[in-house]
């Protein structure tokens, strides 16, 4: 069975906090990424990564930076937490093409 | 940059009527794949549709990938009390994009 492991359910933060949500994966796939899910407004794209070191932007990156040193590893971070960042954080990983396995996701709030 | 729609956001039906979500991609996809998130869950892959104009149907859900596979559909019929969470369709380039989801509530 496919794992894509988040590493906190629940994060309380304050505003100005450096935040790191964590994300493996143990299927050696290619592909990851991040999206947050807000009511109403689905789930958005943030960041995604299809190969170590590599990066690219998604649809809402502003206040976001990610890290891929390994394959098996995908963080997001915020510089900064800010207020509007409270939201659901759901990880999902793929072969290139193939089907995405998402972890059980991160409710962050900011406080 | 790839946008997929999807409509309507919520839908309020009577347990035994029949249900659809529509999704629209801005570009043409490789694939495009459904899923359904009951409250405090996380997304659940239903299915995946590759070929232009397939229709693949599982139990009481129909789904379709349009001709030009810009367009996909997802039609419950006569649903049922665990038919209700949220259904997404994700469209699938170099990346995958998500739909807004619709809501689904069944009154018994």
């Amino acid at each position: 069975d496919v794992k894509v492991t988040q590493s906190s359910r629940y994060l309380v933060k304050r505003t100005g906090e450096k935040v790191f949500l964590e994300c493996v994966q143990d299927m050696d796939h290619e592909n990851m990424f991040w999206y947050r899910q807000d009511p109403g407004l689905g789930l958005r794209l943030i960041y995604f990564s299809y190969d170590v070191k590599m990066k690219e932007k998604g649809d809402i990156p502003e206040g976001y930076s990610v890290s891929r040193e390994k394959k098996e590893r995908f963080s997001l971070i915020l510089e900064s937490a800010s207020t509007n960042q409270t939201s659901m954080y759901l990880c999902a990983s793929s072969l290139i093409r193939g089907l995405p396995f998402f972890g059980s996701g991160t409710q962050l709030s900011v406080l | 940059g790839q946008q997929v729609m999807q409509i309507p956001q919520y839908q309020h039906v009577q347990e035994g009527e029949d249900f659809t979500t529509y999704c629209n991609s801005s570009t043409t996809l490789s694939n495009i794949q459904w899923y359904k998130q009951r409250p405090g869950g996380h997304p659940v892959f239903l299915i995946q549709l590759v070929k232009s104009g397939e229709v693949k149907k599982q139990k009481r859900l129909t789904f379709q990938f349009g001709e030009a596979k810009k367009n996909s559909s997802l039609h419950i019929t006569a649903t049922q009390t665990t038919d209700v969470g949220t259904y997404f369709c994700a469209g699938h380039n170099n990346d995958m994009r998500f739909g807004a989801g619709t809501r689904l509530t069944v009154k018994p």
